[in-house]
């Protein structure tokens, strides 16, 4: 059960559109319709953006979106604001009840 | 709106058992539409999934952590607990717990910072 691969960093401007890579395998997220995303800003508890891999929970804004090809998740912030200045992690269910969580990657807002 | 709050010894000795408990206020812990998981953070890295139970008594761990694992419940006080045993330095991690929905971690407790030192 590995980690997810993730882009250590990213970044971008306001306004502008960046996307996060998720890559798995064909057991995790290959397999599964059970990706999640989450933010993270310093100091405080992750919080649910996208679950089943491109669905909001209520009160997250409609900038984040979701995908998946094959093996690999994509997390797209579109019109970057200062306040999406945090960390991201993909998760994926991996089966027999288990999950493995990305390495993060760190947005930042130039 | 479901709330979960941490709480144990910040501080355990090497080769010790680690304990802490998650109180879930909002909802019940009995309820067959969740799960409930422990997830940890060592400082300046990612997340890592630590285990889960249902509220049928099963529970399922990360193959990595399983044999030091045991997670438990107590529905009259609406918690469930971790243990994690023979705890080293790489032990060391801010503890959340969360609540499992369609396969996501949906609410998060603030997390707690367990640090393994003598």
């Amino acid at each position: 059960q590995s980690a997810l691969t993730q882009p250590a960093s990213v970044s971008g401007s306001p306004g502008q559109s960046i996307t996060i890579s998720c890559t798995g395998t064909s057991s995790d997220v290959g397999s599964y319709n059970l990706v999640s995303w989450y933010q993270q800003h310093p100091g405080k508890a992750p919080k649910l953006m996208i679950y089943e891999v491109n669905k909001r929970p209520s009160g997250v804004s409609d900038r984040f979106s979701g995908s998946k090809s094959g093996n690999t998740a994509s997390l797209t912030i579109s019109g970057l604001q200062a306040e999406d200045e945090a960390d991201y992690y993909c998760c994926s269910y991996v089966g027999s009840i288990t999950w493995v969580f990305g390495g993060g990657t760190k947005l930042t807002v130039l | 709106q479901v709330q979960l709050q941490e709480s144990g010894p910040g501080l355990v000795k090497p080769s010790q058992s680690l304990s802490l408990t998650c109180t879930v206020s909002g909802g019940s812990i009995s309820s067959g539409s969740y799960s409930w998981s422990w997830i940890r953070q060592p400082a300046g890295k990612g997340l890592e999934w630590i285990g889960r139970f249902y509220t049928s008594g099963s529970t399922n761990y990360n193959p990595s952590l399983k044999s030091r694992v045991t997670i438990s419940v107590d529905t009259s006080k609406n918690q469930f607990s971790l243990r994690l045993s023979s705890v080293t330095a790489a032990d060391t991690a801010v503890y959340y717990c969360a609540r499992i929905s369609y396969g996501s971690f949906d609410y998060w407790g603030q997390g707690t910072l367990v640090t393994v030192s003598s």
